[in-house]
């Protein structure tokens, strides 16, 4: 079966750390890219970050960017997102997400296939 | 960063009715338009991408349509399970990808 699960999560003070994980099965995760998108309570998805199936292309969003870092380590099929400077607007599911291209007349189209089940961070003092 | 608007925010419907959500972006996105289902307490499921192709196990009274600025959504025949929220999200400008903020479809 095809899964992502999701860990790390928790109550951090603003200023804060922490480190997310997602760990793979069911597939090659090595040939895919993977994503973090994060949904604040309520509201809608937020792309977060973006790691090319080798980990040598990174994407941060702007919102993110200089405070989170994405990684992997395909030897142990696993996702990370390390949080840094922890605001309170960054509370929220995150979920990690596998990217896949498909291909429509010869065109590549790409979108997020699988979902973990989200890990909640919750930033609060 | 490419703006996504989804209308309505709420829709409220009933078994059998079919639905249209709209979503439209603040430039072309040619056809790089997904869609997604969320039903409360999970994870997204893509639904539809590249504009109008469905994934393998999705049902086809889904469908999708547009190209540029604007797209749709319709649910032809809504079902008990179809009850969730919707996004869209534009991939023009893959990786970075931005989300529409949501349509709940409510009974």
């Amino acid at each position: 079966e095809v899964q992502l699960v999701e860990s790390g999560g928790g109550l951090v003070q603003p200023g804060g750390s922490l480190r997310l994980s997602c760990a793979a099965s069911g597939f090659p995760f090595s040939s895919y890219s993977m994503n973090w998108v994060r949904q604040a309570p309520g509201r809608g998805l937020e792309w977060v970050s973006y790691t090319s199936s080798r980990g040598n292309v990174i994407y941060d969003a702007d919102s993110v960017k200089g405070r989170f870092t994405i990684s992997r380590d395909n030897a142990k099929n696993s996702l990370y997102l390390q949080l840094n400077s922890l605001r309170d607007e960054d509370t929220g599911v995150y979920y990690c997400a596998r990217g896949v291209e498909y291909s429509i007349s010869g065109k590549p189209y790409y979108g997020l296939d699988v979902w973990g089940q989200g890990t909640t961070v919750t930033v609060s003092s | 960063d490419i703006q996504m608007t989804q209308s309505p925010s709420y829709l409220s419907a009933s078994v059998g009715d079919r639905v249209t959500i709209t979503c439209r972006a603040s430039q072309s996105v040619t056809r790089y338009l997904n869609w997604y289902q969320q039903r409360p307490g999970k994870a997204p499921n893509l639904l539809i991408y590249g504009t109008s192709a469905l994934p393998r196990g999705v049902p086809s009274r889904f469908s999708g349509s547009g190209s540029g600025t604007e797209f749709t959504l319709t649910i032809s025949s809504l079902q008990p399970e179809d009850f969730a929220t919707y996004f869209c999200q534009q991939t023009y400008s893959t990786p970075r990808t931005t989300f529409g903020g949501g349509t709940k479809v409510e009974i």
